[in-house]
Parts: structure tokens; C-alpha cells; sequence
């Protein structure tokens, strides 16, 4: 298994460019999401899927949109890049269903180094 | 608002002693909390998980303690070794899968 896969693994963007991040999984996971992770703030979620063509917003969903067409990819799209939007992004995936007593763990990327100028 | 809260940027530990990682959360419906370990350029792996049903768990050389009353949870790590320098992240849910929500992290430096 190759886990969860994103690529690029780096990017620089000048200002109002747009670019899709590409998430995979082969896990067969029902849930898939993205988070950013920013010095001193921790990983903040951005978007989540629980299935294919379900999606819904998390913390920090503004400028960013996604879609999900097949349980194993999740690409997150950015419209219109902004300086703020310099981060590094991470996707992760799990199954969505209960474990007794235990939480059933999110398996993540190696993240992309996304750069906006 | 941070749910979840770090207070510790960055500790320092000698190798074969006790590693004390602290977190703090606000809300009460959280059920689940987990520790991942990130190294740079890669991307966060879990560690260890305890739910609100429990105060301990263990795994090896790492337990977590949970303090409901308190709102607290701790991450210890005995004894430390230099591969054990990373970033700690506390994250905690309200479900047992699902969207978590993240502290800051925890630096920790092992020094032989």
C-alpha cells in the first residue's frame, strides 16, 4: 500500500494563480480531509469528505474549494491564490465508522509546500 | 478560538529521562484524544489515543493520562531517546473518527 500520496510535494505561486493539490488514497477510506498547517496554530481543518460526492467545510474553508468523484482521490483547488495562503497542506484519510472505545486514526500525507508570492 | 492548547512551544530532555508533554482543552463534548509525532518534511503519524471512558493508556514506552475534571491530558515518554525529537501534536474529537481538532505542538529536543 502507498498510503496517502500528494503531490506536488512543492509550489510557488505568484498572487490570483490558481492550482489544484492532489490527494490519493488505497486504502478504501470513507472519510478524506485537508488541513494547513501554520507556525504557532497546529493543523486547522479546511475541507472533509465522509464519501464520493459528499463534502462539507471545516475550520478555515475560505479561497479553497474541493470535490470528491471517487472514494480515493480528494483534490483541493485554489481559485485564486493569496499570500495568506502561503502554508503547508496536508491531506489525510480514515475509515468512517465506530471502533469500541477507541478512535479510528487519520493516516496522513507527506504534505505540499505551497509558496505565494 | 483554540479548543485544544499547547502552552509549551518547545522542551528539552536528556536522553533515558522522563518526556512530560502537556495539552489543555475547553470543550466538554470532546471524547477522543490522540497524540501524533510529526518529523520535518513529513507528515503527522499517530502515536497514541485514549477516550473519555479512560484515564490511562499505554504503549511501550509511551502512556497517556487524561484528567477529565481538569480538562487536561499528558503524554509521557520513558525513557526518552534522540529519535523521539520531534513535534507533538494533541488533537482531540468529539467523535471516534472524524474531524479533529489540533494544539499548536510541543517541540521536544532529546540531548545525549
Amino acid at each position: 500500500n502507498a498510503g496517502v500520496t500528494q503531490t506536488p510535494k512543492f509550489q510557488v505561486l505568484k498572487t490570483g494563480q490558481s492550482m489544484t493539490l492532489q490527494c490519493a488514497q488505497d486504502m478504501n477510506h470513507e472519510y478524506m480531509s485537508w488541513y494547513r498547517q501554520d507556525p504557532g496554530m497546529g493543523l486547522r481543518l479546511i475541507h472533509y469528505s465522509v464519501g464520493a460526492g459528499i463534502t462539507d467545510q471545516g475550520e478555515v474553508p475560505n479561497g479553497y474549494n474541493v470535490s470528491r468523484s471517487t472514494t480515493e482521490d480528494f483534490p483541493l483547488r485554489l481559485l485564486s491564490a493569496a499570500p495568506s495562503q502561503t502554508s503547508v497542506y496536508f491531506c489525510a484519510s480514515s475509515y468512517a465508522r465506530e471502533l469500541i472505545g477507541s478512535y479510528n486514526e487519520q493516516f496522513f500525507g507527506p504534505g505540499t509546500r505551497l509558496t505565494v508570492l | 478560538d483554540q479548543q485544544v492548547k499547547q502552552n509549551s512551544p518547545s522542551l528539552s530532555v536528556q536522553e533515558g529521562r522522563i518526556s512530560i508533554l502537556n495539552c489543555d482543552y475547553t470543550n466538554s463534548m470532546f471524547d477522543y484524544f490522540l497524540w501524533y509525532k510529526k518529523y520535518p518534511a513529513e507528515g503527522p503519524t499517530f502515536l497514541i489515543s485514549i477516550s473519555s471512558i479512560k484515564d490511562k493508556n499505554e504503549d511501550g514506552r509511551f502512556t497517556v493520562f487524561l484528567n477529565k475534571s481538569a480538562k487536561h491530558l499528558s503524554l509521557h515518554i520513558v525513557p526518552s531517546q534522540p529519535g523521539d525529537s520531534a513535534v507533538y501534536f494533541c488533537a482531540a474529537s468529539v467523535n471516534p473518527w472524524g474531524k479533529l481538532q489540533f494544539g499548536a505542538g510541543t517541540q521536544v529536543v532529546v540531548t545525549p
